[in-house]
């Protein structure tokens, strides 16, 4: 069975750090491209983050282009998000999901991210 | 960037009645990667169906997607009880992968 946890959410100060992580179990890890994204409070569903099965490719949304950075270790089966200079428009639930491709074809329940003083 | 538009906003139906789900892109779809998602309150998205018209694992046939290029739609044959909820189309296969705005599914 595919699982997918998240982690790492919490509230934070604007201009702050956090890293998510996202430890999956199920499926061959390191065969799968991995993506997050995020759903602010009421709203729809905006991609943040891609990387692929190795590493060696990682995209980002302009809207977190040199602030947020994915990465993964495949020997621990987890995927991150570090994400710096938060702001507050950067509040939302963030999914991380099992990709075939460039489809997302799972996700995990979320890890809510309140960015506030 | 694809700006995808879903219409209607929300879609006030009864159970067993028939579902059409509209999503217009702002220019063509590559290879037809159109998928659509279902999200009901305090759960992740389920994917639906990808590549415009495939339906995902364990997806009942009720659920079916249509179209091509810019113009895609969501049918659902007759609406069960569970069928009531939120659903996104998104676009993936190029970077940024977008999501439209959403169609609510609600209860007449």
């Amino acid at each position: 069975e595919v699982q997918l946890l998240e982690s790492g959410g919490g509230l934070v100060q604007p201009g702050g750090s956090l890293r998510l992580s996202c430890a999956a179990s199920g499926f061959i890890f390191s065969n799968s491209g991995m993506s997050w994204v995020r759903q602010a409070p009421g709203k729809g569903l905006q991609w943040v983050s891609g990387i692929s099965g190795s590493g060696g490719n990682t995209y980002h949304a302009d809207s977190v282009k040199g602030r947020f950075t994915i990465s993964r270790d495949n020997s621990k089966n987890t995927v991150y998000l570090q994400m710096n200079s938060l702001r507050a428009e950067d509040t939302a639930v963030y999914y991380c999901a099992r990709d075939s491709g460039w489809l997302s074809v799972f996700w995990g329940q979320g890890t809510p991210v309140t960015v506030s003083s | 960037e694809i700006v995808l538009t879903q219409s209607p906003g929300t879609l006030s139906l009864s159970p067993g009645e028939r579902a059409t789900l509209s999503c217009r892109a702002s220019q063509s779809v590559s290879n037809n990667y159109l998928a659509w998602y279902q999200q009901k309150p305090g759960q992740a998205p389920r994917l639906l169906i990808y590549d415009a018209s495939s339906r995902a694992t364990g997806i009942p046939d009720r659920f079916s997607g249509s179209g091509s290029g810019t113009d895609f739609t969501l049918t659902i044959s007759r609406l069960e009880p569970g069928d009531f909820a939120l659903y996104y189309c998104q676009a993936y296969g190029v970077s940024p992968r977008t999501f439209g705005q959403g169609t609510k599914v609600e209860i007449k």
